[in-house]
């Protein structure tokens, strides 16, 4: 069972332009989103995360907006530039004060910004 | 940030031959680290849980038999793929968590091993 689905599965957006991913969840008990970049061949890399105390978080060229009620979280590109080509995955986890977090993905967005 | 080394990047193994990945915690200790596996164009499928000092505990359908997982040091986590055969290739990335804080939070992903056997 998908424990967090993603959407769209591939995206091209035109340089300058804002992509937005897509991801829901239905586990309540998630308390921490984050999404992660990956290159081809590459491990993925933390890009940005929020906790469900607020709605949006913004970092640089990066937004996380979250919706609680609707339990949907979504990310948000300005001025895609064709380095932003990458695959996006969001994740969610519970945060346990002793022990990791396992992470439940989303299926991925590749995502490729044309010159 | 903190840095999670992943050795090899690639490997090519004859059929029938065991490939041992190795993931290492540079700069934090982690008492777990993760190991997952991912199919071209697809999404990390979680494999196991490697806990230092203890054993795995792997997801169902993982053969843990197969996939030996070993967590001696709290910057070493070593998963042995056994008796590999064509369709255990797929590129193979492990995490881990820095311990401490309040919360542990933020995972650090290895480069990957692609792992070819022909």
């Amino acid at each position: 069972q998908q424990q967090v689905k993603q959407s769209p599965q591939s995206l091209i957006v035109q340089k300058g332009g804002i992509s937005i991913i897509n991801c829901a969840y239905e586990n309540t008990a998630f308390d921490y989103f984050p999404w992660y970049q990956q290159f081809p061949g590459k491990g993925p890399a933390l890009l940005i995360a929020i906790r469900p105390d607020v709605s949006e978080k913004k970092e640089g060229r990066f937004t996380i907006s979250f919706n609680k009620s609707a339990k949907q979280f979504s990310l948000h590109i300005m001025d895609s530039q064709p380095g932003d080509s990458a695959t996006y995955f969001c994740a969610a986890s519970k945060l346990r004060r002793t022990g990791a977090n396992n992470l439940f993905f989303g299926t991925g967005t590749r995502l490729t910004v044309i010159p | 940030g903190a840095v999670v080394s992943q050795h090899p990047s690639r490997v090519i193994c004859k059929s029938g031959t065991s490939v041992k990945i190795e993931c290492r915690s540079l700069d934090f200790q982690a008492t777990t680290m993760f190991w997952y596996r991912q199919f071209p164009k697809k999404s990390l499928m979680l494999m196991a849980t490697s806990n230092e000092g203890s054993k795995a505990t792997y997801e169902q359908g993982v053969e843990k038999d197969k996939f030996l997982i070993n967590h001696a040091s709290l910057t070493l986590s070593t998963l042995t793929v056994t008796s590999a055969h064509p369709e255990d290739s797929s590129f193979y990335i492990c995490s881990a968590t820095r311990v401490g804080g309040l919360m542990n939070t933020e995972a650090f992903f290895g480069q990957g091993t692609r792992l070819t056997v022909v």
